[in-house]
């Protein structure tokens, strides 16, 4: 089974400096999706970014982009010029694709503070 | 509709009382998904639907949770004899069929509380 690792269960920073957020998974697939999902205090989970693992380019959406290291089974996600709306539980999440199984499964979160 | 709905926004029950939560989907979303989250935990996958069938619910915790779809739209999680440890939201989420990679939508949950 697959799981997902993230390893910082808080992380703060200034605004407008930048943070990373680190998060690790374990698969034995070659072929899947990894997602970062934003959840504010609404609860609503607002996808943020997503990678495809057969791309080596690095996704980027606008102030957001991700360091993906395959081999090492990693996905960061970088926040540059960090905004007070940025603040949020931060997911990362994996997707096999595999057919059949279509679950996201989520990390525990990093809970990001941004400090004016 | 505009996105993911779910109902109820906030529900106390007391234990052993059954509970219905209602998700309905974006408009013509073949997929949808239900997870639970616990309070300071991350999202417990509970059952993914592909049109009105289930092809996966592995992640039900127990028989008396269970979930149905009809028409291929609304969706209705069932928690029966509640107990304290249900308390959770519940998030429902919704996607087209259109690819593994495709977004997941969710809505903003139901706050279950069991006294």
């Amino acid at each position: 089974a697959q799981t997902v690792t993230q390893s910082q269960p808080e992380m703060s920073v200034q605004e407008a400096e930048t943070v990373t957020l680190s998060c690790t998974y374990d698969t034995s697939e070659s072929d899947y999706y990894l997602f970062w999902y934003k959840q504010p205090p609404s609860r609503q989970m607002i996808l943020v970014i997503r990678q495809e693992a057969y791309k080596q380019q690095n996704a980027t959406e606008n102030r957001f982009s991700v360091n993906f290291q395959k081999a090492a089974k990693s996905f960061s996600l970088k926040i540059s010029d960090s905004q007070l709306g940025d603040a949020a539980m931060y997911f990362c999440a994996y997707r096999s694709a595999r057919g059949g199984s279509e679950k996201l499964v989520f990390g525990k979160g990093t809970k990001l503070t941004v400090n004016p | 509709g505009a996105g993911v709905s779910q109902s109820p926004s906030n529900k106390v029950t007391e234990k052993g009382k059954d509970v219905e939560l209602r998700c309905d989907p974006i408009s013509g979303h073949t997929a949808l998904y239900w997870y639970r989250q616990s309070l300071g935990q991350g999202l417990e996958f509970l059952i993914y639907f592909q049109g009105n069938s289930a092809p996966d619910k592995s992640g039900l915790p127990s028989d008396r949770f269970s979930a149905e779809r009809t028409g291929g739209s609304v969706s209705t999680l069932t928690i029966q004899r509640t107990q304290q440890e249900d308390s959770a939201v519940y998030l429902c989420a919704s996607s087209s069929r259109t690819g593994l990679g495709n977004t997941i939508y969710f809505g903003e949950g139901s706050w279950l509380t069991v006294v």
